[in-house]
């Protein structure tokens, strides 16, 4: 069985542009949640989706946005880059709240 | 202060030595998690809990509901073993809440 596949690995973008990284989960699950991680922050929460809908979102400004299309692939949106947004921001799947996560590997995103 | 909260931050042992990493949180929670990440970044969920023990291999997480505290132990312990633990409660719909990780280094 596949794993949770996040692309791109790395993501080089300019201050004011805008990025989309893409997730797709293991086969069957239809939880897909968005986390960033930062040296400083550590890992913080973004959002959740669950068979296309978002049932929880962390305390990031509205440039962050996300969805879930009929087949659970989620993608995240970021515009209006800022530096500070330079992370990791890694996705993960499960089957349904409460059960186990299962990461990505992350995409690595730096904002010059 | 932060809603979880991980003792400690660093954690140095010889290997074979039994280990304890420590987590409380002040938060109402649906389960907590116990990851581990490696250098690169990459993670791995080791545990979920809601409610008691659970043991897999070397690695054991308890669970304390009434006192908010859980602890990962780590038997014979050994240098693949090295890595980062982080705690996390889930506040519902996935939505962790992290602690700031334990950096666990294991010598030969």
């Amino acid at each position: 069985k596949a794993g949770v596949t996040q692309t791109p690995r790395y993501l080089i973008k300019t201050r004011g542009q805008q990025v989309t990284l893409s997730c797709s989960p293991i086969s069957g699950h239809r939880s897909v949640s968005w986390y960033q991680q930062t040296p400083g922050q550590g890992l913080q929460f973004l959002f959740e989706y669950f068979s296309e809908t978002q049932r929880n979102k962390g305390n990031f400004p509205g440039r962050f946005s996300g969805r879930q299309f009929s087949n659970s692939r989620s993608e995240m949106n970021v515009s209006t880059l800022e530096l500070g947004d330079s992370a990791l921001y890694l996705c993960a799947s499960s089957l349904n709240v409460n059960e186990k996560l299962f990461f990505g590997s992350g995409t690595q995103l730096s904002v010059l | 202060k932060n809603e979880v909260e991980q003792s400690p931050q660093n954690l140095t042992a010889q290997e074979g030595e039994f280990i304890t990493i420590n987590c409380s949180y002040s938060v109402g929670i649906s389960a907590l998690h116990w990851l581990q990440q490696h250098p690169g970044g990459g993670i791995v969920s080791l545990f979920m809990l809601s409610s008691g023990k659970k043991k897999h291999g070397r690695l054991i997480a308890t669970i304390n509901i009434q006192e908010k505290h859980s602890s990962l132990h780590i038997t014979a312990s050994h240098p693949r073993d090295s890595a980062v633990y982080i705690c996390a409660v889930c506040q519902g719909a996935q939505k962790l809440v992290f602690g700031q990780g334990t950096r666990l280094t294991i010598n030969p």
